[in-house]
């Protein structure tokens, strides 16, 4: 099935520095949200986007609905050791609960 | 308050078999989802369920079959199991239809042998 396309595929960051991790789709989403996913757990929703354009905060987290509509982006300020996980972007069409979820973006923290 | 809930948490089939998951969503929420997760890779939507019906369908074959019960729990059916069957089975509810802001449960760990 799709998969929207998240970049960077991994990254390692040193404790206290910023993040920044991207999602781009070929196609429109009207919806774009941000999950993280623990080891052994679900992933568990951050920040969900609404408008082209939107700028919303969660904490230390921002991310931005890009105004193409084909993609959006998540930074994470001061990276503290639980920020370790897997980043999810997934888009979303219509009235339902399908969504379309990236490959992954995996933060590595080095204390 | 309790979250999703899944059961089993891990299980292992042979092909050919059939298995069983369950799914019991946050108490007031009405809408089920189920997502196939492989090893690397992002969640894939395999149904929604909302008020006992079924509301989207992702592209999986007919093997795979679901559905809402009178308390908004939901099973999850495969059926013939094969070996590409091996993932992590994520149940997520929401409070309506539509939003996109899903609740996942741990999931149900499928190992086909």
């Amino acid at each position: 099935g799709q998969q929207l396309n998240q970049s960077p595929q991994s990254m390692f960051i040193q404790e206290g520095e910023d993040v920044s991790m991207n999602c781009t789709s070929s196609s429109i989403f009207n919806t774009w949200l941000w999950y993280k996913q623990d080891p052994g757990e679900g992933p568990v929703l951050l920040i969900a986007l609404y408008k082209a354009g939107e700028l919303t905060s969660n904490g230390r987290l921002t991310a931005q609905f890009g105004t193409t509509r084909k993609d959006s982006f998540l930074n994470i300020s001061a990276s503290i050791p639980s920020d370790v996980g897997i980043y999810f972007c997934a888009g979303q069409n219509g009235g339902g609960n399908k969504l379309t979820f990236g490959t992954g973006t995996q933060l590595k923290v080095e204390l | 308050d309790a979250g999703v809930t899944q059961s089993p948490t891990h299980l292992i089939k042979t092909r050919g078999q059939h298995v069983t998951l369950r799914c019991s969503p946050i108490s007031g929420h009405k809408s089920v989802s189920w997502y196939q997760q492989v090893l690397g890779q992002g969640p894939q939507f395999i149904f929604q369920y909302y008020e006992k019906e079924e509301r989207g369908r992702g592209n999986f074959p007919d093997r795979f079959s679901a559905r809402q019960f009178p308390n908004y729990s939901s099973e999850l059916n495969v059926n013939a199991l094969l070996l590409g069957d091996s993932a992590l089975y994520l149940c997520a509810s929401s409070l309506q239809g539509g939003t996109g802001e899903l609740f996942f449960g741990e999931g149900s760990r499928l190992t086909v042998l």
